[in-house]
């Protein structure tokens, strides 16, 4: 079965200062990840997604992603942080290719502060 | 830009009760899925749609839950009758060519 673990509940930044949120995956083969972001009232978007292409992916608003077999790591980095930045991130993992059934990690509560 | 439209956005009842959420799909997408929510926790997959059909409902509480897509557009998630620990963000996704597009959910509170 698929499953990822986010290493940190809640992550505190800066604003300009980099952001690391990190996520390990379990996977019988290879495997799609994505991270989605969920503001307060509002649904959940993806940021990126990595499909066996690139293992360095770029994402919307500044934010990329590492896919690091070795480690089994797909952490979520940007180098600056913005206040817009503030919210819930998920990573994610999809049984097989193709996108189908998503399992979402506990998710990581990102605060930035002025 | 297409959306996936819930309502309603939020629901409070009382245990025993029942409630209905529905979904509207963006256009066009054959697969549609509900989702849970519980507070502090990831969305976990409740039952997916293909069309009008049930592909997976492993995790659909099947006693108290059901979930019909009869023209394989919208959606309806019903419970009955409600339990305190239903309280949740019910989601509802659908997916496109490489990605699932959420709605903004149904926050659901039982009392």
């Amino acid at each position: 079965a698929q499953s990822v673990t986010q290493l940190d509940s809640h992550v505190s930044v800066s604003e300009g200062t980099p952001v690391l949120l990190r996520c390990n995956y379990s996977s019988s083969y290879s495997p799609s990840l994505f991270w989605y972001v969920q503001h307060p009232n509002k649904g959940l978007q993806l940021l990126l997604k990595y499909t066996s292409a690139a293992t360095l992916v770029k994402g919307i608003n500044g934010f990329e992603a590492e896919f690091k077999k070795s480690e089994t790591s797909f952490h979520l980095t940007k180098p600056s942080a913005h206040m817009s930045d503030a919210a819930e991130y998920f990573c994610v993992v999809s049984d097989r290719a193709g996108f189908q059934k998503l399992v979402f990690g506990t998710g990581t509560r990102l605060l930035v502060s002025p | 830009e297409a959306e996936v439209a819930q309502s309603p956005r939020y629901k409070i009842t009382e245990k025993s009760q029942a409630v209905a959420f529905w979904c509207d799909p963006i256009s066009g997408h054959a697969t549609l899925y509900w989702y849970r929510q519980i507070l502090g926790q990831g969305p976990e997959l409740l039952v997916q749609f293909q069309d009008e059909s049930v592909v997976d409902d492993s995790q659909l509480p099947k006693d108290r839950f059901s979930a019909e897509r009869l023209k394989g557009v919208d959606s309806t998630l019903k419970i009955q009758p409600a339990e305190l620990g239903d309280s949740a963000m019910y989601l509802c996704a659908t997916r496109g060519s490489h990605e699932q597009f959420f709605g903004p959910g149904t926050r659901l509170t039982v009392l």
